[in-house]
């Protein structure tokens, strides 16, 4: 009930090519779904969020693309760079149950190749 | 500068030794999180706190234990009863539980000699 479920568990793109990882969840209650970005040796940073009530929000490059009734979620990089090459995190979390902490998935580790 | 900051960077124990890890912040967050990594486990929740004086455990919380006697600092104590506690360790914060956004420090690699 309370996992999210993340694939792939690694990528491969060319450089300059479209990058996609994709979430599901099973808990309807969610209501707050970021994405971080993990470079080696380093802690997660936010990349972007996005909450139900939007089917779509891009920043740059980075676009989630949310679909409530399937309960899956995803995260589009475009016009990928060897930059980009970093484990993802989907995350997801109730907002209106106090003392609750995001629910991770397992990762996704992406390599652009030059 | 605000953040987080964990110290040290690597951390070495031998077997049967508790070891504390340190995490500090000066972001003002309420909430404070530890977290476990190993590679292909993604992040695993330890232990977190919503305000000073309380935590709950999270999902591996055996073998572990933490104090919140102050707003701006959450230790953590990996104990001899942790049967593999070589891993990377998180640190994060935020503003409170629930939909926050979870600001993480640089981490810590624990390896147990």
């Amino acid at each position: 009930q309370q996992q999210v479920k993340q694939s792939p568990q690694s990528l491969i793109v060319q450089k300059g090519g479209i990058s996609i990882i994709n979430c599901a969840y099973e808990n309807t209650a969610f209501d707050y779904f970021p994405w971080y970005q993990q470079f080696p040796g380093k802690g997660p940073a936010l990349l972007i969020a996005i909450r139900p009530d939007v089917s779509e929000k891009k920043e740059g490059r980075f676009t989630i693309s949310f679909n409530k009734s399937a309960k899956q979620f995803s995260l589009h990089i475009m016009d990928s760079q060897p930059g980009d090459s970093a484990t993802y995190f989907c995350a997801a979390s109730d907002s209106d149950q106090a003392g609750t902490a995001l629910i991770f998935g397992k990762g996704t580790t992406l390599s652009v190749s030059s | 500068d605000g953040g987080i900051t964990q110290s040290p960077k690597y951390l070495f124990r031998k077997e049967g030794q508790n070891v504390t890890l340190s995490c500090e912040q000066n972001l003002n967050h309420d909430a404070m999180y530890w977290y476990r990594q190993d590679p292909g486990q993604g992040l695993r929740l330890i232990y977190y706190s919503q305000i000073v004086n309380d935590f709950q455990k999270g999902d591996i919380a055996e073998g572990y234990s933490v104090s919140r006697e102050k707003k701006e600092s959450f230790p953590l104590t990996v104990t001899s009863a942790q049967k593999n506690p070589t891993a990377f360790y998180l640190c994060a914060s935020s503003i409170a539980t629930g939909g926050r956004t979870q600001y993480f420090g640089p981490g810590t690699r624990l390896t147990v000699l």
